[in-house]
């Protein structure tokens, strides 16, 4: 199945700290990306979608100047977290979507777990 | 916009018994629903998906049926094993819409 790699796994920074996270498709070209945040032993909740050349599409009640997206290719979606709190540590996970017949397949990365102190 | 409910919240089962694990959907146009598996602290992986014109589709030990009528659909585990612990996700859509994840399941199988 198609590949997607998210870097980095673990981020511990301090607190007023912005963090950067990389979601990339190795093996195939993703126009639309998601990102999601997940609190343990909880679902997925996506924070954003993603679209190559465009801005991103942010679900209610998430903040577009704290959670900064960009595409800037085909293959590359970035997450920064602005100025990050306490109440930011989460995991972070995102995933691709890949096109299988006539519904979306998504792929999942392997998630960043950060921790703001 | 599509609503998907998942059910139970958590289950614990012991290992060799079966585990089923039950959604709903809202979106009668809805023809495309996928399982997940997330192992703590990994990502999710697609284990098994269904498409709406076939009613079952097994896979070794996992199987999915699918109920058009009642809009709802199931992951059933045979012979489940300490490896199959981990939390569930089911999903829905139509067409080019995003998926709607259920809330997720966690599944517990004791040696």
């Amino acid at each position: 199945g198609a590949v997607v790699s998210q870097h980095p796994s673990r981020v511990i920074c301090k607190s007023g700290t912005s963090v950067k996270i990389e979601c990339r498709s190795l093996d195939f070209q993703a126009t639309t990306m998601f990102w999601y945040r997940q609190f343990p032993k909880q679902s997925l909740m996506l924070m954003a979608t993603s679209n190559e050349g465009s801005k991103a599409t942010y679900e209610q009640g998430v903040e577009k100047d704290k959670f900064l997206i960009n595409h800037a290719s085909l293959t590359l979606s970035t997450l920064t977290v602005t100025s990050a709190h306490p109440e930011d540590s989460s995991f972070y996970i995102c995933s691709a979507r890949a096109w299988g017949g006539t519904n979306e397949k998504l792929f999942f990365g392997s998630g960043t777990q950060l921790s703001v102190l | 916009g599509e609503n998907v409910e998942q059910h139970p919240s958590t289950l614990s089962v012991q290992e060799g018994d079966s585990a089923v694990i039950k959604c709903t959907y809202s979106d009668s146009a809805s023809n495309y629903f996928p399982w997940y598996k997330q192992e703590l602290g990994k990502r999710p992986q697609l284990i098994i998906d269904i498409r709406s014109n076939v009613g079952e589709k097994k896979d070794q030990r996992i199987a999915v049926t699918l109920n058009k009528t009642a809009k709802h659909f199931s992951l059933h585990i045979t012979e489940t094993q300490p490896e199959d612990s981990a939390v569930y996700f089911c999903a829905a859509n139509s067409g080019y819409s995003t998926l709607t994840f259920g809330k997720g399941t966690m599944l517990l199988v004791s040696p």
